[in-house]
């Protein structure tokens, strides 16, 4: 079946940062990539999403590109902010627009 | 602005006592879905409605139903609460076929308390 790895947590950044979450995925055909991110207390958010190879999904300053060859959707930005706080998930759904399939979140912190 | 309501954002049931959280939606989407989810983890599909198609999980228990009166609401319904059930509890929206169906939408929660 589909499955999303994703880059274990937490990660903690200080102010203006590079960021990096690693997300990779299984599935058959060509399923659309996206990333949620949820704060605290708070339903998931689409933060970008990407539903076809090489497409560069991107949203406040962050950005990620659909990568068939090595099936990955890394999650980037280049200066991070203490509201970036957050827990970031990778999620995939297929073809068919079927069930959708989450990775593990990665909890982000970012200190002043 | 189009979007998915959860109501209450906060409910507080007693162990066993049966408790209906709601959810509503302006997007006139025909696929909605329930999740649960602890602690940060990944969200745990229960179920989803297609249009009025329910879809269960297999491993989804008795114990908790849902209802879908119509295109914009759907509630879920817990018989009875037990304390592992204290959770996030999300709902989504999809479109059903075209442009944008891949994407879900989701409300902000309902975090339930059992005591």
């Amino acid at each position: 079946g589909d499955s999303v790895t994703q880059m274990e947590g937490p990660v903690t950044l200080s102010e203006e940062a590079f960021l990096t979450i690693n997300c990779t995925y299984t599935a058959t055909g060509y399923p659309s990539l996206f990333w949620y991110v949820q704060y605290p207390g708070e339903g998931l958010q689409l933060l970008l999403k990407a539903t076809k190879a090489d497409d560069k999904g991107s949203n406040k300053g962050f950005e990620a590109t659909y990568r068939k060859e090595t099936t990955s959707f890394h999650l980037e930005k280049g200066s991070v902010q203490v509201s970036d706080s957050a827990v970031y998930f990778c999620a995939l759904t297929p073809t068919n627009a079927g069930k959708s399939t989450f990775g593990d979140g990665t909890t982000l912190t970012v200190k002043p | 602005d189009a979007m998915v309501i959860q109501n209450p954002r906060y409910q507080v049931t007693q162990f066993g006592k049966p408790v209906t959280l709601s959810c509503s939606q302006t997007l006139n989407h025909n696929v909605m879905y329930w999740y649960q989810q602890k602690s940060s983890q990944a969200p745990k599909l229960l179920f989803h409605y297609y249009d009025k198609d329910f879809n269960n999980e297999a491993d989804t228990p008795d114990n908790f139903q849902s209802r879908r009166p119509n295109t914009s609401f759907c509630f879920l319904d817990i018989r009875s609460p037990g304390l592992g059930d204290a959770a996030m509890y999300l709902c989504a929206t999809a479109g059903l076929a075209g442009v944008g169906a891949e994407t879900q939408y989701f409300g902000p929660g309902t975090r339930l308390l059992v005591l």
